[in-house]
């Protein structure tokens, strides 16, 4: 599985914009990049999944590098309920290999 | 919204005991999956599930457990002899259907505790 790389932890303030980045240089042509978080004591939980292009939903925008090689998760005004760890993840086969993500803390 | 749920939210067995732990993935989904999380680390995958059978496993899915689908709504995971490293987070998971271009759902997790 293509591996991913990302900061262990960032911090923000509420209602300002939040820019999660991930490297995945190895990726390969068919793997798609996905975003889940997990909140405290909860699952992990989809946020957006891209293959080449930007994607935006009600959650989010997952910006795409030309080379695919790096993508952001864009969190356009955080709340202290988007407190969580963010995992970036290549799915290239049946199954989410979860990193150790990013923890996101929000400051009031 | 349709939803993945997971019983109970918290077992405590004893060492050498069989545990079951039982999930309803969401009614239209054709792929399942068990993860583990032990506390303070990594989200681990343990097996994947079509058509029943087992479709992919790692290598912490050793012979001591075993999955079901044994009346077409619920998904169980049974460890036969609970060792203490057991003790984790297991979640299960469901997706529509099998594709790189889709999501999983994530149930809330039953909390095992070997003591």
């Amino acid at each position: 599985d293509a591996k991913t790389t990302q900061p262990n932890s960032m911090e923000s303030n509420e209602e300002e914009p939040v820019h999660l980045p991930c490297n995945h240089s190895t990726i390969s042509g068919t793997d798609y990049i996905h975003w889940y978080r997990q909140l405290p004591s909860q699952g992990p939980e989809y946020v957006i999944h891209g293959l080449t292009s930007n994607v935006n939903n009600r959650m989010a925008s997952l910006a795409i590098a030309e080379d695919r090689k790096s993508s952001t998760l864009i969190l356009h005004r955080a709340t202290l309920r988007d407190a969580a760890v963010y995992y970036c993840i290549l799915t290239g086969g049946n199954k989410l290999v979860f990193g150790a993500g990013t923890i996101l803390r929000v400051k009031s | 919204e349709p939803e993945v749920t997971q019983t109970p939210s918290h077992q405590v067995t004893q060492m050498g005991q069989e545990v079951i732990l039982r999930c309803v993935p969401i009614s239209n989904h054709l792929y399942f999956y068990w993860y583990r999380q032990i506390l303070g680390q990594k989200v681990e995958f343990l097996v994947s599930f079509y058509n029943n059978e087992i479709s992919e496993k790692s290598e912490i899915f050793d012979d001591q457990f075993s999955v079901e689908r044994p009346d077409g709504s619920n998904f169980t995971l049974k460890i036969r002899s609970t060792k203490l490293e057991d003790s984790a987070m297991y979640f299960c998971a469901s997706s529509p259907r099998w594709s790189l271009n889709t999501e999983a759902f994530f149930g809330q997790g039953t909390r095992l505790t070997v003591v």
